[in-house]
C-alpha cells in the first residue's frame, strides 16, 4: 500500500523559509507527478506544484517565484521550499502523487497533512 | 486560471438521500475533472477520476458525469460516511484548481 508522510517544521517566522519533505513507501517514484496542495484553515485547497520522476517541475504562478520542489529518487523523498512567507502561507499542507498513466492526472494517494503555522 | 464553481456551497441531506453537487468550470476542460472527499481533519480521498471512473475501493453508490464545462457528483443512496466536504478539481491545464467545496451535512 502506497503511503506518503510529511515532515518538518510547524512553525516558521516571517520572513523565512518553509521547509517540508514527503517520504513515499510502498510504491515506485517513477511515472508519477509528486505533488504539493495546500489548505489554509476552514478553506479549500489549493495547487502549489509538482515534480515528475524526470525532474521537470510545475509551479502554480501565485508562488512561483518563491517555491522550489525538489525529488531525492535514492530516499524516495520529494521536498517543498517555500520563501519569503507570510501569515497567509499558514495552512495544512499535503504531500500527494499525481496519477496520471492514463491521463488526465488526478491526486490518488495523500499524506496526512501538517500544519504549517507563519508568526513571530 | 480556470475557475471550478462548485453549488450548492452546503447541502443538507438524510441518509438514504440522493444527492447530486454540481461543479462547473470557467471554460471547457472536456473530461479532465475528479472528485474528493474530505472529513475534518483528514486529507482529500479521491472518489472519481476523469469525470466519471470510479477510483478503486469507492462504493459504486458514487457516480460522475459530464463533460465540457458542466459536471455533477452524485450519490445515489447517502450512508453516514459520505457526510463531508466535496471537492472538484480540474487537471485539463495548470495551476489545476479545485472547486471552493460543497458541505454536505445530515439534515
Amino acid at each position: 500500500q502506497v503511503q506518503l508522510q510529511e515532515s518538518g517544521p510547524g512553525l516558521v517566522k516571517p520572513s523565512e523559509t518553509l521547509s517540508l519533505t514527503c517520504t513515499v513507501s510502498g510504491g515506485s517514484i517513477n511515472n508519477y507527478y509528486w505533488s504539493w496542495v495546500r489548505q489554509p484553515p476552514g478553506k479549500g485547497l489549493e495547487y502549489i506544484g509538482y515534480i515528475y520522476h524526470s525532474g521537470a517541475t510545475n509551479y502554480n504562478p501565485s508562488l512561483k517565484t518563491r517555491v522550489t520542489i525538489s525529488l531525492d529518487t535514492s530516499k524516495k523523498q520529494f521536498s517543498l521550499n517555500l520563501n519569503s512567507v507570510t501569515a497567509a502561507d499558514t495552512a495544512v499542507y499535503y504531500c500527494a502523487r499525481g496519477e496520471a498513466s492514463s491521463w488526465p492526472l488526478y491526486f490518488d494517494y495523500w499524506g496526512q497533512g501538517i500544519l504549517v503555522t507563519v508568526s513571530s | 486560471d480556470i475557475q471550478m464553481t462548485q453549488s450548492p456551497s452546503s447541502l443538507s441531506a438524510s441518509v438514504g438521500d440522493r444527492v447530486t453537487i454540481t461543479c462547473r468550470a470557467s471554460q471547457s476542460i472536456t473530461t479532465y475533472v475528479s472528485w474528493y472527499h474530505q472529513k475534518p481533519g483528514k486529507a482529500p480521498k479521491p472518489l472519481i477520476y476523469h469525470a466519471s471512473s470510479l477510483q478503486d475501493g469507492v462504493p459504486s453508490r458514487f457516480g460522475g458525469s459530464g463533460s465540457g464545462t458542466d459536471f455533477t457528483l452524485t450519490i445515489s443512496s447517502l450512508q453516514p460516511e459520505d457526510f463531508a466536504t466535496y471537492y472538484c478539481q480540474q487537471s485539463y491545464s495548470t495551476p489545476y484548481t479545485f472547486g471552493q467545496g460543497t458541505k454536505l451535512e445530515i439534515k
